[in-house]
């Protein structure tokens, strides 16, 4: 069964306090990894696709990494309307093309 | 362009009723998928439509279904609503189902 979990749970960042987040999975074979973030009462927001270890993307502040078995997102110098909560996703082949979530990290940034 | 669009936005119903959400996928896209999200939680996988075929079932009870449009729109009917079905709906489009999904703003369903 494919799994997903996020770490932390919640973090709480000064702005411009870079740090990372971790999504770590188990999954029979990747097709892909999703990032999105969700603001609160939204539907989830695309960030990232990752399809093979060593990958890497970028988007303003934000750069999501992958390895064989987790995926960081990278946030450097975070504004408070980085505040969200980020979620990880996993979709396995061959055939299911279902995401699997984890339960995300929600973050704050403080001014 | 617009996005993924869902209605009703907000819903309240008392259990033992049925309920219709609707999804309008990005023009282009041939997949919905739709997914359910207690608060707090990531969200969970329901079903999977593509070319109104379902491609794909979550773990839920047969109390749910959907059904997707020729014109690739979609509903997801849920019977016989239990407490426990309160949450965020969600509906996701992509152009097969085997790539980046898009999500909707949700349906926010409230059983009482």
């Amino acid at each position: 069964e494919d799994q997903v979990t996020q770490s932390p749970e919640a973090l709480r960042l000064q702005e411009g306090e870079s740090s990372s987040l971790n999504c770590s999975y188990t999954v029979s074979g990747l097709r892909g990894l999703f990032w999105y973030r969700q603001d609160p009462g939204k539907g989830p927001e695309f960030l990232f696709t990752l399809y093979s270890a060593g990958e890497e993307k970028e988007k303003e502040r934000l750069k999501a990494t992958l390895t064989k078995k987790e995926s960081f997102l990278h946030i450097t110098a975070p504004k408070p309307e980085d505040s969200a909560t980020y979620l990880c996703a996993v979709q396995a082949r061959p055939g299911r093309r279902a995401l699997t979530f984890g339960s995300g990290t929600r973050l704050q940034v403080q001014p | 362009d617009a996005g993924v669009t869902q209605s009703p936005t907000h819903l309240i119903k008392t259990r033992g009723q049925h309920v219709t959400l609707r999804c309008s996928p990005i023009s282009g896209h041939k997949s919905v998928s739709w997914y359910q999200q207690v608060l707090g939680q990531g969200p969970q996988f329901i079903f999977q439509y593509y070319e109104k075929e379902e491609r794909g079932r979550g773990n839920f009870p047969d109390r749910f279904s959907a059904r997707q449009f020729p014109n690739y729109s979609s509903e997801l009917n849920v019977n016989a609503l239990l407490l426990g079905d309160s949450a965020l709906y969600l509906c996701a489009s992509s152009t097969t189902g085997g790539e980046t999904q898009y999500f909707g703003p949700g349906t926010r369903l409230l059983v009482l």
